[in-house]
C-alpha cells in the first residue's frame, strides 16, 4: 500500500521568509498529488494539484507555489511568508488504479510569525 | 452550484452512546460520489467510506453505517456504541470536476 511522508512535521518562519515543504510517496506510481491547507476553523482548502511530472494546477490565487520535479515528490514553496499562511499544510495522492479516493499524509503544521 | 453542509459544528457524547452526524449535499448533478473522512487529534485524514449518489443502500462496516438518501441529498454517518478513540473531527466531502470538495466538519468529542 502508499505512503505517504511530509516534512517537516511542525515548521515555525518568520514573516517574509521562504518556505518550502516536501511530499514524497511510496508504493505507487504516476498517482495525482494534492496540496492541501487547514486553516483555523478546519475547513480544507485545495491549494494545488498535479497529474505528472511538471504538471501543476493552482486552485487558488496567493502568493504560495508548487513543483513536481519527480514523480513521486511534490514540494510547496513560497518566496516569501505572510502571516495568512499560517495553517496545517496537508499532502494527498490518488492513486492510479483509483478513481476517486484521495489518501493523506501526516501534514506539516505550519506557523507564521 | 453545489453545497456540502455539515451543521452540526460541535457534538459531544457520552462512550457507548450512538451518535449521528449529518451531511447535506446540494447539486443539481444527478451522478455523484460521496466521502467521509476522519480527522483524529494527530491531523492525519483518514479516508473512511466513498458512496455513489445511484446506491442508496445502507452499509454498515463494524460500529460505522452510512445512510444515503438521494432525495434529501443526506449521507449521514452514524456511529454505534461511541469509544473515546471516536473523538476526532468528521468531514463529508462531495467529488466534483475533479476534486473533493470538503465540509466545515463536525467535531465528535466521545467523554468515558
Amino acid at each position: 500500500s502508499q505512503t505517504i511522508h511530509q516534512w517537516p512535521a511542525t515548521l515555525v518562519q518568520p514573516v517574509g521568509s521562504p518556505l518550502s515543504l516536501e511530499c514524497t510517496v511510496e508504493g505507487t506510481s504516476n498517482p495525482n498529488l494534492y496540496w492541501y491547507r487547514q486553516a483555523a476553523g478546519r475547513g480544507l482548502q485545495l491549494l494545488f494539484y498535479s497529474v505528472g511530472i511538471g504538471q501543476i494546477s493552482s486552485e487558488v490565487p496567493q502568493n504560495l507555489s508548487a513543483s513536481r520535479p519527480q514523480d513521486r515528490q511534490f514540494i510547496l514553496s513560497s518566496k516569501k511568508l505572510l502571516l495568512s499562511d499560517s495553517g496545517f499544510y496537508l499532502c494527498a495522492l490518488k492513486p492510479q488504479s483509483k478513481t476517486y479516493e484521495q489518501y493523506f499524509g501526516p501534514g506539516t503544521r505550519l506557523t507564521v510569525t | 452550484a453545489q453545497k456540502v453542509t455539515q451543521a452540526q459544528t460541535e457534538i459531544s457524547v457520552v462512550e457507548k452512546e450512538d451518535v449521528t452526524l449529518d451531511c447535506v449535499y446540494e447539486t443539481r448533478d444527478t451522478t455523484y460520489y460521496l466521502f467521509w473522512y476522519k480527522q483524529p487529534p494527530s491531523g492525519e485524514l483518514v479516508f473512511l467510506i466513498r458512496r455513489n449518489s445511484f446506491d442508496e443502500q445502507n452499509e454498515i462496516s463494524g460500529r460505522y453505517s452510512w445512510n444515503f438518501q438521494k432525495s434529501t441529498s443526506s449521507f449521514n454517518f452514524t456511529i454505534t456504541a461511541s469509544q473515546v478513540v471516536d473523538s476526532a473531527v468528521y468531514f463529508c466531502a462531495p467529488f466534483k470536476g475533479g476534486k473533493l470538495i470538503f465540509g466545515q466538519g463536525t467535531e465528535l468529542s466521545v467523554k468515558p
